[in-house]
């Protein structure tokens, strides 16, 4: 499995500016995610991280908002643009791997509380 | 598209007793996955499954792979303290698309 750490673990943002959330591999990996999980809902995509080019955004997340940067095989970073309290969510990374490619490993998430 | 049906929704059972919960989707998936969810954490991988009709054991958790590959369950047995948290199944389509069921919020009185 994969090692993957997130920063930062949370923060507390005012409305209207942005923060940028990290995510390191131990390993290199093709595939990485962005997810948001809402308090007490389950997992929502919200965009797939690809090496070398842009990101793809799922129905209802754009890039203006969610911009991602994915510089290598180890490393990826999704920013939260002009922060509304709508976004306060936990917010996770996670890599494809295993056996078959058919697994998903998750990052610890960053906590996200927007005043 | 593809839905994740996961039941029940939260359980509150008593310590020692044993745990069922299960995930159906509308179209087969290949790969089923059931995680643990910590409060403030990420979710943790439990047990990954393959082909229908695996059975697979990791400790006190059973998982199969359903023989339509269109469902999945976990079972814990004699339920301790520690099991509490949320367990979503998930599962890997055709098209390495992966889907999430909605969890399952597990209580347990010592």
């Amino acid at each position: 499995s994969a090692v993957i750490s997130q920063k930062p673990s949370r923060d507390i943002c005012q409305r209207g500016t942005s923060l940028t959330i990290q995510c390191q591999v131990d390993s290199q990996v093709t595939m990485m995610f962005w997810y948001r999980q809402q308090p007490g809902q389950s997992l929502t995509l919200i965009a797939t991280a690809n090496q070398g080019s842009e990101a793809t955004y799922e129905s209802g997340f754009v890039i203006d908002k969610f911009p991602i940067s994915r510089p290598n095989l180890t490393f990826s970073t999704l920013t939260v643009s002009n922060m509304s309290p709508e976004d306060s969510s936990i917010y996770l990374c996670s890599v494809q791997g295993g056996i078959f490619q058919s697994t998903q490993y998750f990052g610890p998430g960053t906590r996200l509380t927007v005043l | 598209g593809q839905q994740l049906n996961q039941s029940p929704q939260s359980m509150f059972i008593q310590e020692g007793e044993d745990v069922s919960m299960n995930c159906t989707s509308s179209s087969i998936f290949n790969t089923w996955l059931w995680y643990k969810q910590d409060p403030g954490e990420g979710p943790v991988l439990l047990i990954a499954l393959y082909k229908a009709g695996e059975l697979t054991s990791n400790g006190r958790l059973t998982a199969q792979f359903g023989i339509t590959r269109k469902d999945s369950f976990l079972n814990i047995s004699a339920s301790i303290p520690s099991d509490v948290g949320i367990y979503f199944c998930a599962g890997l389509d055709n098209f390495n698309k992966f889907y999430f069921g909605s969890g399952t919020k597990l209580n347990v009185k010592p």
